[in-house]
């Protein structure tokens, strides 16, 4: 069953803006996951936050937790073409591999 | 580059035929993964093997079934593909379950269904 939900659903911004990008999740969590999805192929592993963790960056990314209100935010700074992609959050509590993937956000970013 | 291969991309069969999608990977991981990804939606896990350890979600119907012969291939087979069937279906690995292992996935093997 899904855990997380992505909002919004679509996001559409011009090359070079920023990009901000919300996952909301229904229980506790150990690890939050995001991912990149472009059309037709593989989803691609982007960035890991645990639930200690408030805030991760990774090159043009940056990610953060909040615990207290279920949510993390995915920002993609200074936006290009290539990033346009659905993206995917996914949580998981920890053990087994219970690991729940959002619906996702589709991000166009026109040339 | 150590990898996982889905093969077909693109596979079609007739209703109600047998239909067996297949997965292989060269990064040694212990977990192999199958999810089920209609148009617009998040990926949904069907099962997954912990080496030859086979885990079935509780909503994954009788109809799909997996095997992993070797640490390297993993196949799902559908008995009966019905239309609601038509989707990709995904493969991925981790080198170890839950825990924040990140997933490695293949490029899809997208099935339709006559």
């Amino acid at each position: 069953s899904q855990q997380g939900e992505e909002d919004p659903q679509a996001l559409s911004i011009q090359e070079g803006e920023n990009a901000t990008m919300n996952c909301s999740y229904k229980t506790s969590i150990n690890n939050l996951q995001w991912y990149r999805q472009n059309s037709g192929r593989g989803l691609v592993h982007l960035i890991l936050i645990r639930s200690n963790e408030r805030e991760k960056h990774s090159g043009r990314l940056r990610v953060t937790l909040d615990t207290s209100k279920k949510s993390s935010s995915l920002l993609i700074t200074a936006s290009r073409a290539a990033d346009t992609a659905s993206y995917f959050c996914a949580t998981d509590k920890g053990d087994n591999n219970d690991m729940r993937f959002g619906a996702g956000t589709r991000l166009t970013v026109k040339p | 580059d150590a990898m996982v291969i889905q093969n077909p991309r693109y596979q079609v069969t007739q209703f109600g035929k047998p239909v067996t999608l297949s997965c292989s990977q060269t990064l040694n991981h212990n977990v192999m993964y199958w999810y089920q990804q209609k148009s617009s939606q998040a990926p949904k896990l069907l099962f997954h093997y912990y080496d030859k350890d086979f885990n079935n979600e509780a909503d994954t119907p009788d109809n799909f079934q997996s095997r992993r012969p070797n640490t390297s291939f993993c196949f799902l087979d559908i008995r009966s593909p019905g239309l609601g069937d038509a989707a990709m279906y995904l493969c991925a690995t981790s080198r170890d379950a839950g825990w924040g292992q990140p997933q490695h996935f293949g490029d899809g093997t997208r099935l339709s269904i006559l």
